[in-house]
């Protein structure tokens, strides 16, 4: 089945310590997303690739990067974690088909961050 | 800014009850409305949608959503809910580009 998936579904690290989650997707779809949803609050856009462009989301410390080296795959880097960035991380994917986005998700099970 | 707002964060129901979840959402131009659901132990996944036509949609597992544009609203239902229901709800809305904003959930309990 095409589908998204995340690795690890748990990581934990300690406080400062770079690390990097990852996605994969085999549905070949060109829009790729990262979301963080904290304890019982919705889901929230951190960045997004359509193809290679990288789009940011204005609240999106710097502290958050991604990479995508292509189609399949695509890399959510945290440069000095702290306490407050403990989350779920969800990557998920889109097709767009050229009428300007909004099109249904297809999301990972998610990474769980603990930070220590 | 949009929001997205879930009435409900906790909903406990017999089985046979009907549902009906509220969402309402702040954007006063188009919009694409979208449920998404999260079993436990699974990802989320989509369960209806609305981008234009009849406003009364139907989804997977028996579930329907109605957009009232008047009302900014996208309120899901279920007329018999089963004890596999359980699970998180997700309302979501898109006012075009890539950036979709969701409502914080509603854990649905099913009582067998």
């Amino acid at each position: 089945d095409a589908m998204v998936i995340q690795n690890p579904r748990y990581q934990v690290t300690q406080f400062g310590k770079p690390v990097t989650l990852s996605c994969s997707q085999t549905l070949n779809h060109n829009v790729m997303y990262w979301y963080q949803q904290k304890s019982s609050q919705a889901p929230k856009l951190l960045f997004h690739y359509y193809d290679k462009d990288f789009n940011n989301e204005a609240d999106t410390p710097d502290n958050f990067q991604s990479r995508r080296p292509n189609t399949s795959f695509c890399f959510l880097d945290i440069r000095s974690p702290g306490l407050g960035d403990a989350a779920m991380y969800l990557c998920a994917t889109s097709r767009d088909i050229g009428a300007g986005g909004g099109y249904e998700q297809y999301f990972g099970p998610g990474t769980r961050l603990t930070v220590t | 800014a949009q929001s997205v707002s879930q009435h409900n964060h906790h909903v406990i129901l017999s089985e046979a009850a009907s549902l009906e979840l509220g969402c309402n959402y702040s954007y006063g131009g188009t919009v694409n409305l979208f449920w998404y659901v999260q079993y436990p132990g699974q990802h989320l996944q989509l369960l209806l949608k609305y981008f234009s036509g009849d406003p009364l949609v139907k989804g997977i597992k028996g579930f329907e959503a109605e957009f009232i544009k008047s009302k900014f609203s996208f309120n899901l239902r279920k007329p018999s809910v089963q004890w596999s229901d359980t699970a998180e709800y997700f309302c979501a809305v898109n006012a075009g580009g890539f950036k979709t904003i969701f409502g914080a959930g509603t854990r649905l309990f099913v009582k067998a």
